[in-house]
């Protein structure tokens, strides 16, 4: 089946600095997507991209859509400790299914 | 206050039991979906349904069953053919229609079988 490799897995930073993780894909997306879950909770979207090469941004967060179509980028810049979580891709397949990828898990040491 | 509701939030079940999880949204909400998640896996689709008395199975269907017999309520029953049940459950709503219908989530609910 489909899949989405999501990388880092995981990311031990300080307050203040800058994140960055993505997500490719063998497949074409239609959609991507990101979300951040907390601890013990549901996934939250975060920003939401529809168009190859698009450039979308959320307060401090930035995402974008590879021109490709197989990949997307999040950047968190001046990292706060309320900014911890997982956060995962999510590409919207041809058939309206969403596939999600493995996750990074983001600590920030204050 | 609109949203989707699941309960219970930790569940325990002896090996070999049936166990159904709760699911309701007042979101108005066509759509419903039930994901499993593992430690430092991504989301798995279990069944989505689309419309009341209709669903289909998702990537991971065995060993669970579902019902949509009302718009608001999709319990998911985890059977005793499941190998591997124990894991957190989310499930999801959204519109349907357009291109994209952005998903919502619910808490969870945490199922260990013992």
């Amino acid at each position: 089946g489909q899949q989405l490799n999501q990388s880092p897995q995981s990311m031990f930073i300080q307050e203040g600095e800058d994140v960055s993780m993505n997500c490719t894909s063998s497949s074409i997306f239609n959609t991507w997507l990101w979300y951040k879950q907390d601890p013990g909770e549901g996934p939250v979207l975060l920003i939401a991209l529809y168009k190859a090469g698009e450039l979308t941004s959320n307060g401090r967060l930035t995402a974008q859509f590879g021109i490709t179509r197989k990949d997307s980028f999040l950047n968190i810049s001046a990292s706060i400790p309320s900014d911890v979580g997982i956060y995962f891709c999510a590409g919207l397949d041809q058939g309206g299914k969403l596939i999600f990828g493995q996750g990074t898990e983001l600590s920030v040491k204050p | 206050d609109g949203g989707i509701t699941q309960s219970p939030k930790y569940l325990f079940r002896k090996e070999g039991q049936n166990v159904t999880l709760s699911c309701e949204q007042n979101l108005n909400h066509d759509a419903m979906y039930w994901y499993r998640q593992d430690p430092g896996q991504g989301l798995r689709l279990i069944y989505y349904s689309q419309i009341v008395n209709d669903f289909q199975k998702g990537d991971i269907a065995e060993g669970y069953s579902v019902s949509r017999e009302k718009k608001e309520s999709f319990p998911l029953t985890v059977t005793s053919a499941q190998k591997n049940p124990t894991a957190f459950y989310l499930c999801a709503s959204s519109t349907t229609g357009d291109d994209y219908n952005e998903q919502f989530f619910g808490p969870g609910t945490r199922l260990t079988v013992l």
